[in-house]
């Protein structure tokens, strides 16, 4: 079964803090992974995709291990407007979700 | 920015009733996909659809599940006999290619409450 395994938090970080979350996934075949972000009952907003070994854009760093089969996603200095649950997911068609990581940024 | 759209955004039926949801996908994808999330469930796959035919199906996705493109633009998705079960927040999806790891969109969701 193909599965994708994620810290479900709540990770309760400060204002400016970097925060971290990490996700494994189960399937050795997976050739590409995305961070979703999904608010309160929203969809999921693609945050980034992660296709090599990582990718960065701006405050967000991916980072792939394919030999320990993890993905990472570093934020530095969090805003409040990033308290919001983390989604990763594997990239074969269909994609194949964590359950999701809550993180609540606190002034 | 184009986007998926959704229609309605919430649904409340009774149990046994059929209900259709409703998807206006990206105008030039090709790719579409329902999944559905249980309150506080992770999101699941449901089905893909490509070319006026089913591509994948989970096995969630049973007999009392059909999907449809009806036209050019709208992507259904019809629980035939909804049951309390069938509550979730009903996602579409669109990608213009359905190679593995292309992006795919989604929509805002449907909220179906079973009664």
């Amino acid at each position: 079964r193909k599965e994708v395994e994620q810290d479900p938090g709540p990770f309760n970080v400060p204002e400016g803090a970097t925060v971290a979350f990490n996700c494994t996934y189960s399937n050795s075949a997976s050739q590409s992974f995305f961070w979703y972000r999904q608010d309160c009952r929203k969809e999921p907003k693609l945050l980034m995709s992660v296709y090599s070994s990582g990718n960065e854009d701006g405050r967000f760093t991916a980072q792939l291990n394919r030999a320990s089969q993890y993905i990472s996603l570093l934020i530095r200095d969090s805003k409040l407007s990033d308290s919001a649950t983390y989604l990763c997911c594997s990239g074969n068609t269909p994609l194949v979700f964590g359950k999701g990581t809550r993180l609540s940024v606190i002034a | 920015e184009p986007e998926v759209t959704q229609t309605p955004s919430h649904q409340v039926t009774q149990m046994g009733q059929e209900v259709i949801l409703r998807c206006v996908p990206i105008s030039n994808h090709l790719y579409f996909y329902w999944y559905r999330q249980i309150l506080g469930q992770k999101v699941e796959f449901l089905v893909s659809f490509y070319n006026n035919e089913i591509s994948e199906k989970s096995e969630i996705f049973d007999d009392q599940f059909s999907v449809e493109r009806p036209d050019g633009s709208n992507f259904t998705l019809k629980i035939r006999s909804t049951k309390l079960e069938d509550s979730a927040m009903y996602f579409c999806a669109s990608s213009d290619r359905g190679a593995r790891g292309e992006t795919q969109y989604f929509g805002p969701g449907t909220r179906l409450l079973v009664l």
